[in-house]
């Protein structure tokens, strides 16, 4: 496998049931992102991570929690959604050692969440 | 973050050049320009940056303006799978602190190709 993976591709949920998104990079990155894309707006950043630890957490609903087990691994816990958090989720990974520069980030394909 | 201001649709034909123009007037001098494209039920792909001179890579060609107001992606010959939603992002230099990780979306411009 190559770049960034995410999985399922393709998830429907109740609104009560608890379900995790998973993302790996290959990539040798040390910072991994979630985005939510819904219908017709902008990708909106969720969370970041850097070498593990999470260093931005954009005003996300507690029903959204991400765990970073080591570089290469995201996960997206969902819990008691709701209908208007169906969108695609999408998952991204760039280098983030402090420094000069300007990392391009990653993208995995998504996974597209429909929360009935 | 500084905004960048781009058209919302723009028409080529394949096979032609193409220029994506984006307008960062209140850019800083630590931004890096950036480029992504989103294909049809894609993620985001990143196609090309600079900070002050112009760029080439196998994708594209970026030309930054002198006072870096504003910035053209060039697509030098445009196919069909270039039919996208491209994206110019100002993003902060790693050095400068603070929330250098941000990749801030607009609605982009949305690249129709004709055959």
């Amino acid at each position: 496998e190559t770049g960034v993976t995410q999985t399922p591709r393709h998830l429907v949920m109740g609104m009560t049931n608890k379900k995790s998104l998973k993302c790996e990079q290959h990539l040798g990155h040390n910072a991994m992102y979630w985005y939510k894309q819904s219908a017709k707006k902008p990708l909106e950043l969720m969370f970041v991570y850097s070498l593990e630890e999470r260093v931005e957490n954009n005003s996300v609903p507690s029903r959204f929690s991400p765990e970073c087990p080591n570089s290469s691994h995201l996960f997206l816990h969902l819990h008691t959604l709701q209908p208007e958090d169906s969108a695609l989720y999408l998952c991204a990974s760039s280098q983030a050692y402090p420094g000069q520069g300007s990392y391009e980030q990653y993208f995995g394909p998504g996974t597209r969440l429909t929360v009935t | 973050d500084a905004k960048t201001t781009q058209p919302n649709s723009m028409e080529s034909n394949e096979e032609e050049p193409v220029h994506l123009p984006c307008n960062h007037s209140t850019i800083s001098g630590t931004d890096y320009i950036h480029w992504y494209r989103q294909l049809p039920s894609q993620g985001p792909e990143y196609v090309i940056h600079g900070l002050t001179s112009n760029v080439n890579n196998r994708m594209a060609s970026l030309a930054i303006a002198e006072d870096r107001k504003s910035s053209t992606l060039i697509l030098h010959r445009a196919t069909l799978r270039d039919a996208a939603v491209y994206y110019c992002i100002l993003r902060g230099d790693m050095a400068s602190g603070g929330s250098n990780y941000k990749l801030t979306f607009g609605k982009g411009t949305l690249l129709t190709v004709n055959p």
